[in-house]
């Protein structure tokens, strides 16, 4: 099955800093999600995007499927951003999605 | 639109017994998906139905099993429970208008096995 590996595992900031996640992929995809975990365990929608760039307050994402590889891109950080992101694949042979570890983010004030 | 639900949230279940779990989709929503997530394995995939059907089925021992009804609202089941169920169960749903579709995820059931 396709792998989804997510960098750094872990990342600690200063409020106010920016920062940049990694996902890198294994194969082919239909869908690439990035999700925001809260602290009761929801999945929070941040961005469907299996190719292209999206833009959302603070928050951006680019994914570039040729290369297997999204970045998502939160500026001045808030400590209401702290929690773990996860990045999701559906590979296009199935409607499953496949997740990362997650990075956990620290924001401190 | 409501978003996706799970009752109940929180669970507590002894060694050997069953449980229900379930979950409604996103009106509209046809295809439901199922998601475990323990500390030592990350989330993985349980199942996924669509059209009352299952059509996919993640690396998972027969006790645990699915349905869905007509309505789209889904079930799972998990029988002779173990210590190592206790888990995050997640559901998803999805239009699955046609691959690669958007998903959102429920708020989750918190099931401890003792």
């Amino acid at each position: 099955g396709i792998q989804v590996e997510q960098s750094p595992p872990d990342l600690i900031l200063q409020e106010g800093a920016n920062s940049t996640l990694r996902c890198n992929f294994s194969d082919s995809v239909n869908n690439l999600q990035w999700f925001h975990q809260n602290p009761w365990g929801q999945l929070i929608n941040l961005f469907y995007i299996p190719s292209g760039t999206k833009q959302n307050g603070r928050l951006s994402a680019t994914t570039v499927a040729t290369e297997r590889y999204s970045l998502l891109y939160i500026s001045s950080s808030q400590t209401t951003d702290s929690g773990v992101y996860f990045c999701a694949v559906e590979e296009t042979s199935g409607s499953r999605l496949t997740f990362g570890e997650g990075t956990q983010l620290t924001v401190n004030p | 639109k409501a978003g996706v639900t799970q009752t109940p949230r929180y669970l507590i279940k002894t060694r050997g017994q069953q449980v229900t779990l379930s979950c409604s989709p996103i009106s509209g929503h046809r295809s439901v998906s199922w998601y475990q997530q323990t500390p030592g394995q990350g989330l993985q995939f349980l199942f996924e139905y669509f059209s009352e059907t299952q059509r996919n089925k993640g690396n998972f021992p027969g006790r645990f099993s699915g349905r869905q009804f007509s309505n789209s609202r889904s079930e799972m089941n998990v029988s002779t429970l173990e210590l190592g169920d206790s888990a995050l169960y997640l559901c998803a749903s999805s239009l699955e208008v046609g691959w690669g579709d958007e998903q959102y995820f429920g708020p989750g059931t918190r099931l401890t096995v003792t």
